[in-house]
Order: structure tokens, then sequence, then C-alpha cells
């Protein structure tokens, strides 16, 4: 069974882009979070997608958006990127309505903003 | 915003040592605490779910309790060895606290 996939692993952009990170869950999984690790800083919590519906967010500005698909997909999009969103992007999934349920987690995407 | 709160923060032991880390975290409202065990170059892997007071959890050489009373969690490992190596992260409502590095010399 594939697990969480993301995608790109690598990207680097300059200051000012835009970027979509993308991540597919483990099939049968209906929740899609998503985590930022800057350099030196834990797993900060971004966003929880749950049957296509944005269902909490962490506290990051506006310019940090997603989105989740009817087939439990997501992206991760970042406006007017600053060099601090420098970081690696992990998904996770689990399954709906568990509350209780383990994260599986991708491999993550690297950014680094110049 | 939770605070979810681990320690210490790094951890250098030698193999063959038994070591132990703490996670807090809000008491209120608890459903669940999650443990994970994050190596280099790897995602993170839970280790454990807490979801009873007085819960205690093991898999192999690694243990788990949990005081939902209080707020707490405890991370015992026996024996450390080399492969233990790792950054052990504690999860409450999908708030992570900053884990704890473990390096195990041999």
């Amino acid at each position: 069974e594939a697990g969480v996939t993301q995608s790109p692993t690598h990207l680097i952009k300059t200051r000012g882009q835009q970027v979509t990170l993308r991540c597919s869950p483990i099939s049968g999984h209906t929740s899609v979070y998503w985590y930022q690790q800057a350099l030196g800083l834990g797993l900060q919590f971004l966003l929880w997608y749950d049957e296509g519906e944005e269902r909490n967010r962490g506290n990051f500005p506006p310019r940090f958006s997603g989105r989740q698909f009817p087939n439990y997909s997501s992206e991760l999009n970042v406006n007017a990127l600053e060099l601090e969103d420098s970081a690696l992007y992990l998904c996770a999934s689990s399954l709906a309505g568990d509350r209780a349920g383990e994260l599986f987690f991708g491999e993550g995407s690297r950014l680094t903003v110049l | 915003i939770l605070n979810v709160e681990q320690s210490p923060q790094s951890l250098h032991v030698q193999e063959g040592d038994s070591t132990n880390f703490t996670c807090s975290f809000p008491s209120s409202n608890f459903y669940a605490l999650h443990w994970y065990r994050w190596e280099t170059a790897k995602s993170p892997e839970a280790l454990f779910v807490m979801t009873l007071n007085g819960d205690e959890k093991k898999k192999g050489r690694i243990s788990a309790t949990l005081n939902t009373k209080e707020g707490y969690s405890y991370l015992y490992i026996k024996g450390s060895q080399p492969e233990d190596s790792a950054t052990y992260l504690c999860a409450f409502k999908s708030v992570f606290g900053t884990g704890t590095r473990l390096l195990v010399s041999p």
C-alpha cells in the first residue's frame, strides 16, 4: 500500500514568488494535515483539511493557503514568498472521524527561498 | 493557542543507559496524546497513541505513561541503543511539541 506522497521533494524559489506543494494521502484517509519545520524549530501546524473542508488553521499569515480535492489529495500554496518560508513542509494523513488516529507522514518538500 | 512542551530539548547517553523524557499538555478536553519518533532523513513515525489516564504502552524497550489529570506523559527507553538515536515528538490535538533529540553513543 502506498504511503503519503509529496511533490516536489526539493525546490528553490526567490522572494516574492509563489509556490504550490502537493500531497496525496494514504488510500482511505480523508484528513490531510500540513506542517512546517523551519531550521532549528519544531513542527508548526499549518492547516488541517477533512472531506474537502478546512477544519483548522495554525498561526500563519493568509498568504499560506490550501485546498483539498474530491480525491482527498491536497495542495499547499504560499504566496509572496519570504526568506523565512525556507523550511521542510510535511504533509500527513489520517482516518477521518478518528480523533485518536495517528498521523502518517510523507517525506516532505524542502523549500529554499533565496 | 495550545502549548505542548517537551523536555529536555536534547539528551546524549551511552549505549546501555536508560533514559526518559517528558511531554506536558493542557489537561482539559483531552482525547489522545501521540508519541512519534523522527529519525534523520526519514518521516516521523507513530510510536504510541495514549488515550486513557493511567495508560501504559510498551513497544520493545520503549514504553510510555500518561497522566491526563495533570497533563503529562513520560517516554522511557530501557537500555538505549545507537539505533534509538532520533527526535522523539509528542502531539496533542495536531499540535506538536518541539521534541527531544536523543543521541546514543556506542
